[in-house]
Formats: structure tokens, sequence, C-alpha cells
């Protein structure tokens, strides 16, 4: 079956480390995304791949970094500049540009600094 | 700035009743609309979408309607189901600019479906 695939689950993190949120799709899908939903807030883009090796900033990439080495794979590094990361993250897929048949996502990771 | 408001962050409906979940956008440059309904602690799943040029689109149980001029979009989920209550998410893709290509979501609202 076709899916995107995020590990960890959970995911507990010590104040100055930077931890990294794997995310792996099958679907031969050509864009990958990341997200992040806080309470109340919902979905905000944090970085956005159309193709491999290249990917562009969203709204809220300060403290994040992402690379796109491979088609399958779009892992996300929140370092220790990220000064509020806990939160519900969200890896995203699509054929193209997800117009009418929208976005494929991962079960998500839940991030806390402890 | 937000560009797609939800301006109701709950509903509460009788099973077998009708539900209506509302939308409105700002930035008239979108081409697509869509639902997304989540569950907690996993990730959302796409339900139904429209695109602009059209003003319903219905699938099952589920019905998008949009309205141009009043720059809004409803769900309606006819008849409810207590599986139904979960957050939906209503999203909108971006014609230009920095948003260009990409979905733009709603707060949410969280639906509950009482039996």
């Amino acid at each position: 079956d076709g899916g995107i695939t995020q590990s960890p689950k959970y995911l507990f993190r010590k104040e100055g480390q930077n931890v990294t949120l794997s995310c792996e799709q099958n679907l031969n899908h050509d864009a990958m995304y990341w997200y992040r939903q806080d309470p109340g807030q919902g979905l905000r883009l944090i970085y956005y791949s159309q193709i491999v090796n290249d990917f562009q900033k969203g709204d809220i990439a300060e403290g994040y970094s992402v690379s796109r080495e491979k088609k399958e794979s779009f892992p996300l590094t929140v370092t220790s500049a990220q000064k509020n990361p806990t939160a519900f993250y969200l890896c995203a897929s699509s054929k193209g540009q997800g117009g009418f048949y929208g976005y494929t996502f991962g079960s998500g990771t839940r991030l806390t600094v402890v | 700035d937000q560009q797609v408001k939800q301006n109701s962050p709950s509903l509460s409906v009788q099973e077998g009743r009708i539900s209506i979940l509302n939308c409105d956008y700002t930035n008239s440059m979108f081409d697509y609309f869509l639902w997304y309904k989540k569950y907690p602690a996993e990730g959302p799943t796409f339900l139904i979408s429209i695109s602009s040029i059209k003003d319903k689109n219905e699938d099952g149980r589920f019905t998008v309607f949009l309205n141009k001029s009043a720059k809004h979009l409803s769900l309606h989920i006819v008849p409810s189901q207590p599986g139904d209550s979960a957050v939906y998410f209503c999203a909108a893709r971006g014609l230009y600019g920095g948003s260009q290509g990409n979905l733009i979501f709603g707060k949410g609202t969280k639906l509950s479906v009482k039996p």
C-alpha cells in the first residue's frame, strides 16, 4: 500500500538539542511539505519542496531546516534556534501542486521539549 | 492576516441531522477549495474539494457549496453520524505570490455528533 510515513510518533527533546523528524513517501509524489499544528492555530507551513534538491521556506521557517536529496524523503530538523518547538508536526505530499485531490498527510510526530 | 477563516471553533449536532461547517476567505486568487477531516493525534484526511469555477460538488453524504461573490464555502454532512465527530479544516490553494500552489488552512472547526 502506498502512503506517507512519519517517524517517530512521539519525540522528546532537551532544550538546546537539534532533532530530526523523518518523512518518507512511496506514492511517487513530486511535492512534499512540512506543517506545524498548535492548539487553536490550524496548520502552518514550515517548508515545502516541489522537486528533488530544491525547497522553499513557508510561513514559519525560522529555527527549522530541511533537505530533499531523494524524491521519497523530506526530513525536518528542529534546531535549537526554534524557541517554541513543542507542537504536532505533519508531513504531506502531493502529485504536482495538489489541486483537486489535495495533499496526502502522514500520521504526525508530536515533539515535546523537556 | 488570515486568508482562510473558520469562525466557529466548535459545532454540536444530533445524529441524523445536517451538519453545516462554514469557511470564509479574503483572497480571490484561489483556484481550489478543500475540506479535510482530522482525528486527534492523526494526520488530516482529504474529504472533498471544489474548483473555483464550480458552485457545488457532492460525494455521498458530503456536499461542498461555493459562493464566490460572498467569498464563502460550506460543507454539508447529511445525515450526520457519530463517526463524523472530528476537527474539520477548510483549505484553499493559492494562485499567485508567496502562496502560489500551496494550500492555506483555516484554524479548524470541531464537530461533535451526539447519538
